[in-house]
């Protein structure tokens, strides 16, 4: 089973900064497996990115995706008031079997 | 735009068999995988579980011997059986679709809460 680490646990920014999220895999995982979701308390998850670097539908721009291997990223380039969520890395892989980073928390500072 | 909403009991006895399903309105079920995940409160995801519409499916390993997943393409819904359960098995269930190359998850439903407890 491939697990995936997310650090930081919570990153505190204010909006307008940048934030870097990271996701590390324990096995290399192929980048047209490795998606990313934000999720809001209360609500379900959403995706944002597939393909390690592709956006879903609707999503703007400042999210972006890159990495491949076992390190990944997430970026979003200025925080806006909505962006501060919990976000979750998750592959895809043989078997077929999905799995989920544990999460990264973008708070308020 | 394609909507999933679950349904079943909120409450589950230990040892008892929890069931769920999913309704899939503003689209086909066919030709897609569906999926099952879940959320313990102020925890992460665990993948449950796949079905795709010709009935086939797969399970995590980890709940495979508890899991059942089966679909009802007349109804366009879904459906989970977990037996078993423990006390563990309390979480937020979300059913979802699986799309971009059947790999990643972009519709959910909006979740729901199943407690076990006697």
């Amino acid at each position: 089973e491939i697990v995936l680490t997310q650090s930081p646990g919570t990153l505190s920014l204010s909006p307008g900064e940048r934030a870097t999220l990271s996701c590390r895999a324990s096995q290399s995982v192929s980048s047209s497996y490795l998606a990313w979701y934000q999720q809001k308390p209360g609500q379900a998850p959403r995706l944002l990115i597939y393909g390690a670097s592709s956006r879903a539908t609707g999503i703007p721009d400042r999210f972006s995706g890159s990495g491949s291997g076992t390190d990944f990223t997430l970026t979003i380039s200025r925080l806006e008031p909505e962006d501060f969520a919990v976000y979750y890395c998750q592959q895809y892989g043989s078997s077929p079997r999905w799995t989920f980073g544990q999460g990264t928390k973008v708070e308020i500072k | 735009q394609v909507q999933l909403q679950e349904s079943g009991p909120g409450l589950v006895k230990p040892s008892e068999t929890l069931s769920l399903t999913c309704t899939v309105s503003g689209g086909s079920i066919s030709s897609y995988y569906w999926s099952w995940i879940r959320q313990p409160a102020g925890k992460g995801l665990e993948w449950i579980g796949r079905i795709y519409t010709s009935g086939s499916t797969n399970y995590n390993p980890s709940l495979k011997s508890r899991v059942t997943m089966s679909v009802d393409t007349s109804k366009n819904q879904f459906s989970l059986k977990l037996s078993s359960v423990t006390a563990a098995d309390t979480a937020v269930y979300y059913c979802a679709r699986v799309d971009y190359g059947a790999t990643a998850f972009d519709y959910w439903g909006q979740g729901t809460l199943v407690t076990v407890s006697s």
